[in-house]
Order: C-alpha cells, then sequence, then structure tokens
C-alpha cells in the first residue's frame, strides 16, 4: 500500500538556523499538506499546495516558512530561521481527492 | 470558524470492554468528518470517514463512527477493546470547499490487562 514518507524522522538545529523538511507524497496525488503538532497539542494546519503554488495557508505560515514542490516526487517545508516555539512534530498529507494521507512526521527540536 | 470538541482528554478502558469516543463539532453545514488514530511515535492513521449518505461508518480495526446531525456528533465506537488499540485519537473536520483540516484535541486511550 503507497504511504507518504518523511525525512528525516528527527532533526535539531539551533535556534536561527534554517532547516528543510522533506516529503515524499503518494505518486498520484496531486494536493499537499503541512500541519504541525507541538507536543500536547492538537495538530494544527499549515499549508496547502496544489498545481504548484499555495491554496491555503494558516496565520502560523508566516515569511519564515516556505514550501516547494522542487522535482515530481518531493514536496519539501523550509523554516528560514527557526525559533524555540517551531519545534513540534511536522506532518506531511497528501490526497487525490477527499481523504488525506499523512506521513510519519518529522520532529523538528530546535535549542 | 468551525471547531472541534473532543471532551475526554484522556479515556481509560479494560480489555475486551466496549469504547465510545466522543466528537462535536460546530459548523453549520454537513462537513467531512474523520477519525484519525496515532500509536506512539507514529503518524496519523485514517480510521475512517464520513461525507454523506448511511451516518453509521464502519472503519478499519473494528471501529465504527455514527453521524447524528442533530447533535452535532460523530462519535467513534468500538465493541471489544484490544491492548493494542491504545493510543491517541483525533477527530478532524473538513469545511466544504476548503482544503485543511480542523483537528480535535485528541483523546487518549489506556487499555488495561
Amino acid at each position: 500500500e503507497p504511504e507518504v514518507t518523511q525525512t528525516p524522522s528527527h532533526q535539531v538545529t539551533q535556534m536561527g538556523q534554517e532547516v528543510i523538511l522533506r516529503c515524499v507524497p503518494i505518486s498520484n496525488h496531486l494536493y499537499f499538506y503541512w500541519y504541525r503538532q507541538i507536543l500536547g497539542q492538537k495538530v494544527e494546519f499549515l499549508v496547502s499546495f496544489y498545481n504548484n503554488e499555495i491554496s491555503e495557508k494558516s496565520e502560523i505560515f508566516d515569511d519564515q516558512f516556505s514550501v516547494e514542490r522542487p522535482d515530481g516526487s518531493n514536496f519539501t517545508l523550509k523554516i528560514r530561521s527557526t525559533k524555540l516555539e517551531d519545534s513540534a512534530m511536522y506532518f506531511c498529507a497528501s490526497t487525490s481527492t477527499d481523504t488525506q494521507y499523512f506521513g510519519p512526521g518529522t520532529r523538528l527540536t530546535v535549542l | 470558524a468551525q471547531s472541534v470538541t473532543q471532551p475526554d482528554i484522556h479515556i481509560t478502558v479494560s480489555e475486551g470492554a466496549s469504547l465510545e469516543l466522543r466528537c462535536n463539532y460546530s459548523y453549520g453545514a454537513t462537513p467531512y468528518l474523520f477519525w484519525y488514530v496515532q500509536s506512539p511515535g507514529q503518524g496519523l492513521q485514517l480510521l475512517l470517514k464520513y461525507f454523506s449518505g448511511d451516518t453509521l461508518v464502519q472503519g478499519i480495526k473494528g471501529f465504527e463512527a455514527e453521524f447524528k446531525r442533530s447533535q452535532s456528533s460523530f462519535n467513534l465506537r468500538k465493541p471489544s477493546v484490544h491492548w493494542s488499540d491504545a493510543a491517541e485519537y483525533f477527530c478532524a473536520v473538513e469545511k466544504d470547499g476548503s482544503e485543511k483540516l480542523v483537528f480535535g484535541k485528541g483523546t487518549k486511550l489506556t487499555v488495561n490487562p
């Protein structure tokens, strides 16, 4: 069964550094998403992406964040200058219809 | 704005007992409704979904959920819980016309032997 994959599983970085989180969506899916889950809190929507552009984003998704689909398989989330409060689990999801399928997540720790 | 409420933060049941996890949403129209499960250290796995039609939907792992429009609820049930069901369960809503899922805060399920 096809799955969404994410790398790395855990990323530790220093405050102010740039990080890139990578996702490989399910191959025939056309819509891609990033969500985050701060420890102990609910899963929150960050951004959706379709046809090589952002289709919807939350207020969390400020200028420090960007997304890209650099090739036919990868979907990345970049945080330009990480802050302590960016520490969270980041989930990638993809869909071709109405159901979003999630990856296992990347745990980002900002020190 | 739509919201999802899972009133139970933590539920403990004995193995073999029945289970019901509550979910209420606030939204004028009928949204798309989902239940996801997150095992420790894992991602979110879809258990079941409701879009329209029969209000009782069957999912994986023996779970089912019932949509009740009058109560704005979509409660998850399982007749007999297994120890492997211990996990965190999230109810989510997708508003028609939007692409984002709005999640509840989750209910952590502990299963006693």
